[in-house]
C-alpha cells in the first residue's frame, strides 16, 4: 500500500524557518514527481511546490518562490520542504501528495501543521 | 497560480443531483481533475483528465470541461457525499498548479 506521511510541523516563531519531511513508502518514489499542497485553516488548498523524479525541473508558487525550497532523497524515499522567513499567513496543514502524471495526485498524505506565532 | 473559481456552497437531496462547477480562462484547453475531501481527512482524487473516474471511485461521480467551465456531477448523491470539493489544473504557460476554491457540498 502506498503511504505518505508527514513530519516536522509545528510551532514556529514569525522570522523563523522549518523544515517539513514526508516519508513514502509502498511504492517506487523515485519514480514519481511529488508536490506540496497547504491548507489554512478553514480555506481551500493552495499548491505550493512540485519537484520531478531527479529533481531536475522544480516549480513554486510564485508567491512562496525564495523562501520556500522543496528537496528529495531518493535513496531514503524522502521529500523535504524547507521554510523560510516564516510569517502568520504560513500556518496551515502542509501535505505532500503523489504526481501520477501532471494534474493528477493520487495518494496524499495526513499532513503536519504549521503554525507561525509569537 | 492560475486562478479558478467555484461556487461556495451547494445544496442537494438524498438521491438527487449535485452539480459543481469550476470556471477559469480557456480552462476547456487544459485537464482538469477533482478531489474530494471530507472533514478532517486529506484530499481524494475523485475524477482526473476531465472525466476519468480512479479505481474505487463510485460511477455517480462523473466529470466533463469544455470552453472555460469544467463540471463535477454527482447522481443519486448520498449522505457520504456531503463534502468539499476541489477542481485543480495546471498551467503549463507559467509552471504552476491552480486550485479551485472549493465548494461544500450539503446533502439536506
Amino acid at each position: 500500500d502506498v503511504h505518505l506521511v508527514e513530519s516536522g510541523g509545528g510551532l514556529a516563531r514569525p522570522g523563523g524557518s522549518l523544515r517539513l519531511s514526508c516519508a513514502a513508502t509502498g511504492f517506487a518514489f523515485s519514480n514519481y514527481s511529488m508536490n506540496w499542497v497547504r491548507q489554512s485553516p478553514g480555506k481551500g488548498l493552495e499548491w505550493v511546490s512540485s519537484i520531478s523524479t531527479s529533481s531536475d525541473h522544480i516549480y513554486y508558487a510564485r508567491p512562496l518562490k525564495g523562501r520556500f525550497t522543496v528537496s528529495r532523497d531518493n535513496a531514503k524515499n524522502a521529500l523535504y520542504l524547507q521554510l523560510s522567513r516564516l510569517s502568520a499567513e504560513d500556518t496551515a496543514v502542509y501535505y505532500c501528495a503523489r504526481e501520477l502524471r501532471v494534474n493528477v495526485f493520487d495518494f496524499w498524505g495526513q499532513g503536519t501543521l504549521v503554525t507561525v506565532s509569537s | 497560480s492560475y486562478e479558478l473559481t467555484q461556487p461556495p456552497s451547494v445544496s442537494v437531496s438524498p438521491g438527487q443531483t449535485a452539480i459543481i462547477t469550476c470556471s477559469g480562462d480557456r480552462l476547456g484547453d487544459k485537464y482538469v481533475s477533482w478531489y474530494q475531501q471530507r472533514p478532517g481527512q486529506s484530499p481524494v482524487l475523485v475524477i482526473s483528465d476531465d472525466r476519468k473516474r480512479p479505481s474505487g471511485i463510485p460511477e455517480r461521480f462523473s466529470g466533463s470541461n469544455s470552453g472555460n467551465t469544467a463540471t463535477l456531477t454527482i447522481s443519486g448523491t448520498q449522505a457520504l457525499d456531503e463534502a468539499d470539493y476541489f477542481c485543480q489544473a495546471w498551467d503549463s504557460s507559467v509552471l504552476v498548479y491552480g486550485f479551485g476554491s472549493g465548494t461544500k457540498v450539503s446533502v439536506l
